[in-house]
């Protein structure tokens, strides 16, 4: 999607083990938004940032963090990644509240 | 906190019909909500959004009705086409704060 990029587009990984998945947006958007997409479930927000070092929890963040250090690029860790975090990752942009979101492409995540 | 409902979870339509989307929403303070679309492989995209002062709104083959009272608001695609096949996601949110978003809808255009 045009001004947000996913990385990486797929990971596999070992239980236990660290994974940051990252975000990178050339919009200038202040706000930026890190789901999990689980048959079901639909969207869950795991973490949002509304600036730089600015972050909150979402519903399910329990397991991850994050850091937002530049307004461009939103990292998302799984501190110790678990077979109930394999799932798809959705970024996600907005210039404002009440604004519409513009999601990336999504980073799918197996955790073996 | 807010509860989004959506249905059906799966809907098939021939080529040329209409298709409708409902969502239920649980917080009479939420005020935004939009309609996104997704793709096999992608992220969902916007179509559409309404506020809640205004009942109704359309763009080309799309439009969404809103009913404040009974916390609900519709999706409605006239002339069906297969690039219409997709899994349609509703928000719900409160000033575009953190959206909620319902189950999706998995639309098949049959040709």
């Amino acid at each position: 999607d045009a001004g947000i990029t996913q990385s990486p587009r797929h990971k596999v990984t070992e239980t236990g083990t660290p994974v940051t998945l990252r975000c990178h947006q050339t919009e200038n958007h202040r706000y930026m938004y890190w789901y999990r997409q689980d048959p079901g479930h639909g969207l869950r927000l795991i973490h949002y940032s509304y600036g730089v070092k600015d972050t909150d929890k979402g519903e399910v963040s329990d397991g991850y963090s994050v850091s937002r250090s530049k307004t461009e690029d939103f990292l998302l860790t799984l501190e110790s990644a678990t077979s109930s975090q394999t799932s798809v990752y959705f970024c996600a942009i907005s210039p404002s509240t009440g604004s519409g979101y513009t999601f990336g492409s999504g980073t799918r995540l197996t955790v073996v | 906190g807010e509860n989004v409902e959506q249905h059906p979870s799966t809907l098939s339509v021939q080529e040329g019909d209409s298709a409708v989307i409902k969502c239920t929403y649980s917080d009479s303070a939420s005020n935004y909500f939009p309609w996104y679309k997704q793709e096999l492989g992608k992220g969902p995209q916007l179509i559409i959004d309404i506020r809640s002062n205004v009942g109704e709104k359309k763009d080309q083959r799309i439009a969404v009705t809103l009913n404040k009272t009974a916390k609900h608001f519709s999706l409605h695609i006239t002339e069906t086409q297969p690039e219409d096949s997709a899994v349609y996601f509703c928000a719900a949110s409160i000033y575009g704060q953190n959206f909620v978003f319902g189950p999706g809808t998995r639309l098949s255009v049959l040709p």
